[in-house]
């Protein structure tokens, strides 16, 4: 039972455009979201998180959006750098179980 | 120090052997995980830590899994018997408390069993 699911294996985009990461989950108990991004014999990396009573969160390059109802989650990254070629991989969790549900990962290549 | 370091960072076992991963959290970190990530997929939970208290132990595919954090900071992942099926990533996180949802990764060990 796949509770955090990425549907898109792979993702090419062109640098400077923008990059769109989707997610979907099917436990509505999860009340907070993460991403992660990896590279090759590295640990994830945290990139940007939001919690279940927000929409939307900003970092930098990086907004992630949280439609609730629709139990799906994207991060976006605008504009897009060859940097950000990597696997990335959503997270989720409730509050008070602590571990962290991952989807199955997205390879972004950011073409120059 | 840093991050989460982890070692060793390759580990070659022969079907059978005993292995044991080390982790060494963030300094001061209250909870240490351990995941396991096989090829092409997301990392799985396998246990957690709060200080020296295994609080979640779900994740653990077997007995053949034990970890310990004895003084609530390094910890140990032990896999008894290793078979084919264990070879995988695994990886460490700590988060600062028991309240952070944010955790923190190693690098972490690439086992593989022959």
């Amino acid at each position: 039972d796949q509770q955090v699911k990425q549907n898109s294996p792979s993702l090419s985009v062109q640098e400077g455009r923008i990059s769109i990461l989707n997610c979907d989950y099917t436990n509505s108990m999860f009340d907070y979201f993460l991403w992660y991004k990896k590279y090759p014999a590295e640990g994830p990396t945290f990139l940007i998180s939001i919690s279940s009573i927000k929409d939307k969160n900003e970092d930098g390059r990086f907004t992630v959006f949280l439609n609730k109802s629709a139990k799906h989650l994207s991060l976006h990254i605008v504009p897009s750098q060859p940097g950000d070629s990597a696997v990335y991989f959503c997270a989720a969790g409730k509050e008070g179980a602590q571990k962290l549900v991952f989807g199955q990962g997205t390879r972004l290549t950011i073409n120059p | 120090g840093a991050g989460v370091s982890q070692s060793p960072r390759y580990k070659v076992a022969k079907r059978g052997q005993d292995v044991a991963l080390r982790c060494d959290p963030i300094s001061g970190h209250v909870s240490l995980f351990w995941y396991q990530q096989a090829l092409g997929q997301g990392p799985e939970f396998l246990t957690y830590f709060q200080n020296e208290a295994q609080l979640d132990k779900s994740g653990l595919p077997s007995d053949r899994f034990f970890a310990e954090r004895p003084e609530g900071s390094v910890s140990t992942l032990k896999i008894q018997r290793t078979q084919q099926e264990d070879s995988a990533v695994y990886l460490c996180a700590s988060s600062a408390t028991r309240y952070q949802e944010t955790q923190y990764f190693g690098p972490g060990t690439r086992l593989l069993v022959l």
